[in-house]
């Protein structure tokens, strides 16, 4: 079975201040870890995902996440947050054996303060 | 390129209606599924589809039913409607069943109430 966990319903930051969404996994075989984005009343949007041996990945709209193997985590982070960044932030997982459906995290709302 | 279009948007169901959301994507991908997000549970998996004529459950599939009857549209179906369905639906594509590191792309979503 694979499971995500972000243990943050809500991250608030000020505009300027760097940024850490929390993800964490667990899966039987190699993960395949992907970060989404949804703004209201919109679909989800692909940010970035895990290419095995980099441990930061570069993805969109400045955002990067770090892989962390001995702590299955996969943090999603940036530099200097913007207002336009608040959004529903979804970390989620697959493994190449079996059904490869894409199990997703709860969320977690981010909210940029002026 | 529309991507992957949804409809209807909006729709509110008696309970034991049935009705079918539509979903169609124009680039030629592989894989389609279909998810339902409710507050503080992410999306979770109704149904998914490798190919055409190939479909198979998710988490969730009680109650829904899919057909793959070409590679464009993947419909999902509300047998007997349940307050229990109230939720937002997304379809959602990717370009390779077999490729596990191909990200989804995903339509705007059905806000379903069912009373």
């Amino acid at each position: 079975a694979q499971s995500v966990a972000q243990p943050e319903d809500q991250v608030n930051v000020a505009e300027g201040n760097p940024l850490t969404v929390k993800c964490t996994y667990s899966v039987s075989g190699n993960p395949y870890l992907f970060w989404y984005v949804q703004y209201p009343n919109r679909g989800l949007q692909f940010l970035l995902k895990y290419i095995t041996g980099d441990n930061l990945v570069k993805g969109s709209y400045g955002f990067e996440a770090e892989f962390n193997k001995s702590q299955t985590s996969f943090h999603l982070k940036k530099p200097s947050a913007l207002v336009s960044d608040s959004a529903l932030y979804f970390c989620a997982v697959r493994v190449d054996t079996g059904r490869r459906a894409l199990t997703f995290g709860s969320g977690t709302r981010l909210q940029v303060q002026p | 390129n529309a991507g992957v279009t949804q409809t209807p948007k909006f729709q509110v169901l008696k309970t034991g209606q049935s009705m079918t959301l539509q979903c169609a994507q124009d680039m030629n991908h592989e894989y389609m599924s279909w998810y339902r997000q409710d507050p503080g549970m992410g999306l979770r998996l109704i149904h998914y589809s490798v190919g055409a004529g190939i479909t198979d459950q998710g988490e969730v599939p009680n109650g829904y039913n899919v057909s793959r009857s070409t590679t464009e549209d993947f419909p999902l179906r509300l047998l007997s409607a349940a307050p229990s369905q109230t939720s937002v639906y997304f379809c959602a594509s990717s370009y390779s069943a077999g490729a596990p590191n191909s990200p989804l792309h995903f339509g705007n979503g059905t806000r379903l109430t069912v009373t």
